[in-house]
């Protein structure tokens, strides 16, 4: 199976600051990396898949980059509906698996 | 719009079963894989069963394998997860999730369905 990691596992920030997130594969997955945000009590939702591209909807403060095992997620200015926790996941090879999650919370 | 409500979670006690379903509506369900992903208390997603819109592809994650069985009704737009000899590890919230292939990203899920392993 991938393994997936992510760093930081927590990380404080305030509004109006730029957010990066890593994620990293065991393996190279190309670009065959997404990204969910889910906040308490509630599904997660898709905000990046295929490493770089931004789902319907979306907003355009949200950017991925990457490709074969190391991938960010950025946020160019966090907003107070941001804070939530961040899970990459690789849809490479079954099992998909993903990472264990940023939680994104107020400095 | 799009719809997925997942019901059937409940208490159940170690060794027994319960059955999960999701009722989709608002797309055309055939062409789409359907996924069972879960969430224990306070810790990360864990993607655990697929099955193709055809029904002709299944795959389930090692720990469920032998105890859990995904099936879909597309003549009523619904995916089923049916539990058997559960363990407290099982203890989650259980989502639904489509995609348009195995290999594509979960792009809704239902909102979850609490399933809860204790004795």
């Amino acid at each position: 199976d991938i393994q997936m990691t992510q760093s930081p596992s927590t990380l404080s920030a305030s509004v109006g600051d730029r957010v990066t997130v890593t994620c990293r594969a065991s393996q190279n997955i190309n670009t065959h990396l997404n990204w969910y945000q889910q906040k308490p009590g509630k599904a997660p939702k898709l905000l990046i898949y295929a490493a770089s591209s931004l789902q319907s909807g979306v907003p355009s403060r949200f950017s991925g980059s990457g490709s074969g095992t190391d991938f960010t997620l950025t946020i160019s200015s966090l907003e107070v509906e941001d804070f939530a926790i961040y899970y990459c996941q690789q849809t490479s090879s079954t099992p998909v698996t993903f990472g264990p999650g940023t939680k994104v919370d107020i400095k | 719009q799009v719809q997925l409500v997942e019901s059937g979670g409940g208490l159940v006690k170690p060794g027994g079963s319960l059955r999960l379903s999701c009722a989709a509506s608002g797309f055309t369900f055939t062409d789409y894989y359907m996924s069972w992903i879960r969430q224990a208390p306070g810790k990360g997603l864990e993607w655990i069963s697929y099955i193709s819109g055809s029904t002709h592809t299944i795959y389930y994650v090692d720990s469920v394998k032998g105890r859990f069985t995904i099936s879909r009704d597309n003549a009523q737009n619904s995916v089923s997860l049916q539990l058997n000899s559960l363990r407290p590890e099982d203890t989650a919230v259980y989502y639904c999730a489509r995609s348009r292939g195995w290999y594509r990203p979960f792009d809704s899920w239902g909102q979850g369905t609490l399933v809860t392993v204790s004795s």
